[in-house]
């Protein structure tokens, strides 16, 4: 069965720091992979997505992730984060063997400090 | 603005009582997503519909059931309700499937009272 780990409930950081959210997912066939951000009081919107090819991704606001199998990781990274980046973000798979199940991760807030 | 809708907003309602959220997914989006958002739970996929059949089922209790009509529109129904079905009602949408980027409506919040 597939499976999403955030390991970090809550990651706080200075503004203009770089950061990064990790996700480690969990399967046994190929799986499509995203990230998607929640800004408060709004549904979840897609921040990019891996679904094959290159194993870094980039996506909108600044951020970018990399695939990396050996791992089984799908680290979200943003070199330099802005206050208005603070929500909380969702890694989530998709696909495998006999599902259509979307199975996201619980979630990391990212608070950013002035 | 996402291009999905759903109505009502919020609901308050009493325990017991049976409730219907709506959801219209974008325009040409044949799969709809129902999630359910608690502070305890986190985001819990319940169930997908495409082209109006029952593709995925999640951690859907028996209370609750969902349909996608023959206009792609669905309805989540909630009944018996209990305090705990308190949350934040999530309807997405998609044009196909498993890899395809899922659009999240603004969501419906009920207080179960």
């Amino acid at each position: 069965a597939q499976s999403v780990t955030q390991l970090d409930s809550q990651v706080p950081v200075f503004e203009e720091a770089p950061v990064e959210l990790r996700c480690n997912y969990s399967s046994s066939v190929s799986v499509y992979l995203f990230w998607y951000v929640q800004y408060p009081n709004q549904g979840l919107q897609l921040l990019l997505k891996y679904l094959s090819g290159s194993t870094l991704v980039k996506g909108i606001n600044g951020f970018e992730a990399e695939f990396n199998k050996s791992q089984t990781s799908f680290h979200l990274r943003k070199p330099s984060v802005h206050i208005s980046d603070t929500a909380e973000y969702f890694c989530a798979v998709s696909g495998g063997k006999g599902t259509y199940k979307y199975i996201f991760g619980t979630g990391t807030r990212l608070k950013v400090l002035a | 603005d996402s291009g999905v809708t759903q109505t009502p907003k919020h609901l308050i309602t009493a325990t017991g009582q049976r409730v219907t959220l709506r959801c219209s997914p974008r325009s040409g989006d044949l799969s709809v997503y129902w999630y359910q958002q608690s502070l305890d739970q986190g985001l819990q996929f319940l169930i997908q519909y495409y082209n109006g059949e029952e593709r995925a089922k999640g951690n859907i209790l028996e209370r609750f059931s969902a349909q996608q009509f023959p206009d792609l529109h669905s309805e989540l129904n909630l009944s018996s309700l209990e305090l705990g079905d308190s949350a934040l009602y999530f309807c997405a949408s998609s044009y196909g499937q498993i890899q395809e980027t899922q659009y999240f409506g603004p969501g419906t919040r009920l207080l179960v009272l």
